[in-house]
């Protein structure tokens, strides 16, 4: 089993340029992540799908827009990508958005810098 | 607000024992949970606490004082693999994390 797959693994944008971050899954799990990691700190959740139609917003959203295609793939996207977004992208995946415990599983992340 | 706090660093030898502390301030509270991080790696699960009190995987134990908003990772017999960053993280609801900023552990011959 793959897991979790994040593609692209490195990208440079220009500021203003648009992207799309792409995840998918083979688990089967119903919950999925975004988060941004920042050097020296911990991660921060962008935006979450409980399940397969449905999105919500972390602590730090602005800026970004995700779609949950289906229940494997869970995109996030920059409009116009600014040089605070510069930053290593993480997916996850847990398999309900209930219960007492949950792991998380991470993918390898995207690494995107913007100039 | 959120906030975790961890320290930033620290330093040990192989074999020895060490202790990263986890203080939490967060608006709802559903567990605590550990996660490692190698350099340029992604994060992985380590240990998770619902309930005060100590749980323990193999060389790793995970306690937990509700009352006290406080929790610590316990890594036993340090091997020079465990060199890495290791964060906590509450669970907010609805399997939210708020990750810690993350302890950075030097493990040295």
């Amino acid at each position: 089993n793959a897991g979790v797959t994040q593609t692209p693994k490195f990208q440079v944008l220009k500021t203003g340029q648009s992207m799309t971050l792409q995840c998918a899954q083979d688990m089967n799990h119903n919950s999925m992540y975004w988060y941004r990691q920042d050097p020296g700190m911990g991660l921060r959740l962008i935006y979450y799908s409980a399940s397969e139609g449905t999105t919500d917003k972390g602590e730090v959203p602005n800026g970004y827009n995700v779609s949950r295609l289906n229940k494997r793939e869970f995109s996030l996207r920059l409009e116009s990508a600014a040089p605070s977004q510069t930053s290593v992208y993480f997916c996850a995946s847990s398999p309900k958005d209930r219960g007492l415990h949950q792991p998380q599983h991470f993918g390898d992340g995207t690494r995107l810098s913007i100039l | 607000g959120q906030s975790l706090e961890q320290p930033s660093e620290v330093t040990a030898v192989e074999g020895a024992i060490v202790q990263i502390n986890c203080t939490y301030q967060t608006s709802g509270f559903y567990g605590l949970s550990w996660y490692q991080q190698h350099d340029g790696g992604a994060p992985t699960f380590l240990s998770y606490n619902g309930l005060d009190g100590l749980e323990e995987t193999g060389r790793f134990s995970s306690f937990l004082s509700r009352s006290d908003s406080y929790g610590y990772l316990l890594l036993q017999e340090l091997q020079m693999k465990d060199s890495a960053s290791y964060f906590c993280a509450v669970n907010t609801g609805f399997q939210k994390l708020v990750f810690g900023t993350g302890t950075r552990l030097l493990v040295s011959p």
